[in-house]
């Protein structure tokens, strides 16, 4: 049971250019999450997805976007980075039981803009 | 979403309790309290989570004011290995799917 799992761990984007950041999980959760955190601060909400398909805004969402096409994945996008995107990366994935969630959180994707 | 309120940062001593306060005024009757901490260069993990009554686990234990509105995580021996960002949320009810962290409580553990 991998849990939650992030690709890349670290990467180094000129301005401008694109990447995806993956995420994966194998526990079957409804909910997937991506956050940034910005140094010496909380993690920020960017988007997240209540099941496979869906997909909706967080609190920081411009200059992204994400897709769930399967239940396990949830991909975030960043079509023109800019360094203002320079941050640590969360995905997170949890399950609600009795009105109860609990979140697994990945290990972090560091992406550096130029 | 349902705001919670924790101080910016707290000391201790190696092997000493540790309270560490949450503020949340605007609970609503079906929230869980929910605990979680940031080691450095990790991601979050799960401490702890309750509604109404105190409960104790390996990790910690969580006192819940009669009236909700505030809430303890106890660290009942601090070691060093405690020190990190300490996130106090609220989950479930109108909030289950969506998540928002505030900045924590950085714990400082010294020895």
């Amino acid at each position: 049971n991998a849990g939650v799992t992030q690709t890349p761990k670290f990467r180094v984007l000129k301005t401008g250019q694109s990447m995806t950041l993956l995420c994966a999980q194998d526990m079957n959760h409804e909910y997937m999450y991506w956050y940034r955190q910005d140094p010496g601060m909380g993690l920020r909400l960017i988007h997240y997805s209540v099941g496979e398909g869906t997909t909706a805004k967080g609190e920081v969402p411009d200059g992204y976007n994400v897709s769930r096409l399967k239940k396990q994945n949830f991909l975030l996008g960043l079509e023109s980075a800019a360094p203002s995107q320079t941050s640590v990366y969360f995905c997170a994935s949890s399950y609600v039981r009795d009105l109860r969630e609990t979140q697994y959180f990945g290990p972090g994707t560091r992406l550096l803009v130029l | 979403d349902a705001k919670t309120t924790q101080p910016n940062s707290m000391e201790s001593n190696e092997e000493e309790p540790v309270h560490l306060p949450c503020n949340h005024s605007t609970i609503s009757g079906t929230d869980y309290i929910h605990w979680y901490r940031q080691l450095p260069s990790q991601g979050p993990e799960y401490v702890i989570h309750g509604l109404t009554s105190n409960v104790n686990n390996r990790m910690a234990s969580l006192a819940i004011a009669e009236d909700r509105k505030s809430s303890t995580l106890i660290l009942h021996r601090a070691t060093l290995r405690d020190a990190a960002v300490y996130y106090c949320i609220l989950r479930g009810g109108t909030n289950a799917g969506k998540s928002t962290f505030g900045d924590g409580t950085t714990l400082t553990v010294k020895p």
